[in-house]
């Protein structure tokens, strides 16, 4: 089992719509979990962070973590087409030097008008 | 601030040839990793420096694969002898040693290499 799983998709909504995206995780001792989007052709880019359990929102995405069930999600409200990307989640033991995030699939997610 | 520059963009070269792809971090950064990115497999850490010193190797797949920061600016990541297998696009991050959170890493633009 990989210590990060996520469902690749790909996921196809309508403008407007409501996306929700996963992650389990294996590794307990994971406290930093992230989002990144990748746009094609590009690197990933920082979306999001949270630490431990909780929500975290910005603007259109809420970022969830639940600890107890190593389950993060991703929702985006009112979808936009620029919204179109791939969102690799990713999560790290600890914020210090000697450790590196370890990142999921990805999903990729179309957004149409 | 230019980023993570990585070079060349597109690789394409035949099976058995050295490969070598470049990085350059941004500065003031102190940590360098390489991934690398394919659809069966997803974005897979290789290997990852820190003050210039490999941390962590354990992603690099083969002794075909080979990994160098000699100095805060520059990085390199070699295979040698290539195989079609390698194809995939390799990315180059950096980030502060401290305040990971809130910046995460930066990447760069990524490699994409084909081997035939």
């Amino acid at each position: 089992q990989k210590e990060v799983e996520q469902d690749p998709g790909p996921l196809s909504v309508p403008e407007g719509a409501i996306v929700s995206l996963n992650c389990t995780y294996s590794n307990s001792a994971f406290q930093y979990f992230m989002w990144y989007r990748q746009y094609s052709r590009k690197g990933p880019e920082l979306l999001m962070y949270t630490y431990s359990s909780g929500n975290k929102e910005d603007g259109r995405f809420t970022a969830q973590v639940d600890k107890s069930s190593k389950y993060i999600s991703l929702f985006i409200r009112d979808s936009q087409p620029s919204d179109s990307a791939t969102y690799l989640c990713a999560m790290i033991s600890a914020n210090q030097a000697g450790t590196a995030l370890i990142f999921g699939k990805g999903t990729t997610l179309s957004v149409s008008s | 601030d230019a980023g993570v520059i990585q070079s060349p963009r597109h690789e394409v070269t035949e099976m058995g040839q050295e490969v070598t792809l470049r990085c350059k971090p941004i500065s003031g950064h102190n940590s360098l990793f390489w991934y690398r990115q394919t659809m069966m497999r997803g974005l897979e850490l290789l290997i990852y420096f820190n003050n210039n010193v490999p941390i962590d190797d354990s992603g690099m797949p083969e002794d075909r694969f080979s990994a160098k920061m000699p100095n805060a600016s520059f990085s390199t990541l070699k295979i040698q002898p290539s195989e079609p297998r390698d194809s995939a696009v390799y990315f180059c991050a950096s980030s502060p040693t401290t305040s990971l959170l809130g910046r995460g890493y930066t990447f760069g633009s990524g490699t994409r290499l084909t081997v035939v």
